[in-house]
């Protein structure tokens, strides 16, 4: 999967504790991406960045927060997990504007 | 509306077939057109990458941009049990910066024996 580590593959976890999802590139790459994929709406964006301590927003960042404290790391947090967070949480890369390479996913359960 | 329509299946079709995959799109500025394809459990992983209208043909797989009818097609030549999988289209537009893809919801394709 292009250099790119997800960790941890599966979590399951209750409603309200905080949930820590890492990213690992080994590619170099520039941008880094956090999209959740839910049947009947396919892959959204949550958040992205752009660099070092450069984040934004996607379509679906609302309860989620991102940090990128090196070129090869980017992790994605759940302050307080809630059940409408379920759901299959994939990490992305890409040098420029155009082609994406993912990682392979991790299975999150909030009961 | 969504911005990207494409029909869920499942699509089964006899190994040998020829496959037709195919998404409509709303966003005129859109200009890079992806196919992804992704096992089950597993990652998207990129198949196809056109820029504009025409065609493109890799192996068994031809990716084809209509862009004066907002319409990308996928084909599938010789198909194989192994290519039982669901197939994402995605597109964007150059910004020159982060790669904000629109997905389809992806079609799942079987191909039987």
């Amino acid at each position: 999967d292009a250099g790119i580590t997800q960790s941890p593959r599966h979590k399951v976890t209750e409603t309200g504790t905080p949930v820590t999802l890492r990213c690992h590139q080994t590619e170099n790459h520039r941008y880094m991406y956090w999209y959740r994929q839910d049947p009947g709406h396919g892959l959204r964006l949550i958040h992205y960045s752009y660099g070092v301590k450069d984040t934004d927003k996607g379509e679906v960042s609302d309860g989620y927060s991102v940090s990128r404290s090196k070129t090869e790391d980017f992790l994605l947090t759940l302050e307080s997990a809630t059940s409408s967070q379920t759901s299959v949480y994939f990490c992305a890369i890409s040098e420029g504007s155009e082609k994406l390479f993912f990682g392979s996913g991790t299975q999150l359960s909030v009961l | 509306q969504k911005e990207v329509e494409q029909d869920p299946g499942p699509l089964s079709v006899p190994e040998g077939a020829i496959v037709s995959l195919n998404c409509t799109y709303s966003n005129s500025a859109f200009q890079y057109f992806m196919w992804y394809r992704q096992y089950s459990r597993k990652g998207p992983e990129l198949l196809m990458y056109t820029y504009s209208s025409g065609n493109k043909e890799d192996g068994r797989f031809t990716a084809q941009v209509d862009k004066s009818s907002k319409y990308i097609s996928l084909f599938i030549r010789d198909s194989q049990p192994s290519d039982s999988a669901t197939y994402l289209c995605a597109m964007n537009v150059n910004t020159g910066t982060a790669s904000k893809l629109t997905f389809g919801t992806g079609t799942r394709l079987q191909v039987t024996l």
